[in-house]
Formats: C-alpha cells, sequence, structure tokens
C-alpha cells in the first residue's frame, strides 16, 4: 500500500521553464512533508519542507505548496536550470511518528 | 553544517563475505541515525533506525541477524551486511538527523553501492 505517490517517473521541461513535480498522499494523518533532491550514486539533499498548518513555503526558486483536502502537494522550481536535473522524492511523516514515508520519485530532466 | 559521511563508497565481493558500512555525522551529533537501501528505479526503503546507545529498530522484513547495526557514539553507525549473497547487492544510504525534534530534516550520506559476485 503506497501511502505517498510519486505519479509520474519523469518529466521534461525547458530550461528557464517553471518545473512542478507533483506527490499524492493517502495517510491523513500525515502532517510535515519534504522534498528531497537525489542525483545518481549520491544520497538525498534536503531541499524544502511544508507543515500542514501551511499552504506554501518558498525558498529561492523552489516552493512548495501543500492541498490538504485533495492530499496533494507540488514543488515548483522556476526557473528551472540545468543543475536542478535529478530525481526528486516527496517524503511524509506523521507527528507521532519520525518515520519518513516515501515516494518512489520523479526524475526531472531539465533540456536546453 | 549537518555534512554526514558514508564509507565506503563501493564495495565488490565475493559471496559470502560480511561488508561494514560506517555513517559519521561529521560536525553534529546525531542521536538517531537511518538506514536505507535503494533498488534500481525504485524509492527508499528504510531498513532500521538506530539510536545512539540502544538496540536498533528493524522495519518488517528485514532480517536483524544479516544486517547488523551499532551505534556506539553520537557520530558513528555502522551497518554490517553479514555472510553477503548477490540479492544483497544494492545502494546503501545513511541518514542522520540532526536535533531532537522529530520532523527535523535529515541529511543523507552519499551511499554505498555493494555488489556481490
Amino acid at each position: 500500500d503506497q501511502q505517498v505517490k510519486q505519479n509520474s517517473p519523469s518529466l521534461s521541461v525547458q530550461e528557464g521553464r517553471i518545473s512542478i513535480l507533483n506527490c499524492d498522499y493517502t495517510n491523513s494523518m500525515f502532517d510535515y512533508f519534504l522534498w528531497y533532491k537525489k542525483y545518481p550514486a549520491e544520497g538525498p539533499t534536503f531541499l524544502i519542507s511544508i507543515s500542514s498548518i501551511k499552504d506554501k513555503n518558498e525558498d529561492g526558486r523552489f516552493t512548495v505548496f501543500l492541498n490538504k483536502s485533495a492530499k496533494h502537494l507540488s514543488l515548483h522550481i522556476v526557473p528551472s536550470q540545468p543543475g536542478d536535473s535529478a530525481v526528486y522524492f516527496c517524503a511524509a511523516s506523521a507527528d507521532s511518528n519520525y518515520q519518513l514515508i516515501w515516494g518512489a520519485g520523479t526524475k526531472l530532466i531539465i533540456k536546453p | 553544517g549537518a555534512v554526514v559521511s558514508q564509507h565506503p563508497s563501493w564495495v565488490i565481493c565475493k559471496s559470502g563475505t560480511s561488508v561494514k558500512i560506517e555513517c559519521r555525522s561529521l560536525d553534529f551529533q546525531a542521536t538517531t541515525m537511518f538506514w536505507y537501501r535503494q533498488f534500481p528505479k525504485q524509492s527508499l526503503m528504510l531498513m532500521a533506525t538506530s539510536n545512539e546507545g540502544s538496540k536498533a529498530t528493524y522495519e518488517q522484513g528485514v532480517e536483524k541477524d544479516k544486517f547488523l547495526i551499532n551505534h556506539a557514539s553520537l557520530t558513528l553507525s555502522t551497518l554490517t551486511v553479514t555472510s553477503a549473497h548477490p540479492e544483497d547487492s544494492s545502494f546503501y544510504i545513511c541518514s542522520a538527523r540532526t536535533g531532537a525534534r522529530l520532523n527535523q530534516p535529515q541529511h543523507f550520506g552519499d551511499g554505498t553501492r555493494l555488489s556481490i559476485l
């Protein structure tokens, strides 16, 4: 049972345009969400997070939006840069459990 | 800050060998470290949670006698794959949490690619 789903295995975006990565979850107990970026043969790097009390969190080119009613969050990267090409993982946790539940990842390809 | 070092980065060894992977938090104390396994084109799978000074908590389906975890200090956790077989070949990644708050981000090592011949 996949509690965190990233339905797009890959996404291709033109350099300079907006990249939108999506994540859906099923567990209504999740109250904290994180996005990680991962290059091949490296560990994931934390990007940005959002608590369930917010619906938006922004950090530079990265913005995460949370729609609790739809159990959906998205990561917006604008403008997209070649160095953004990587696999992006969405993760979630519930207040009483520190364990992160991970999505399957979306491979983002930025085209020059 | 929040650097996690994982060693070795790549191991190739014969079937039946035991392999130890080290995970160190270089500039912070990590009371909790996590060990993940990643198969090609799949997500990270949490194997176990390691707390300093106590026994690791293993996820369902992970053999604790096969994957020995030791978290002897606040900066070091080790994962030993005992009597490794080809099916244990995978990418193993550790992470550490910087503080006591449960929802603080985990910081990851660069992973260890284990290939068992």
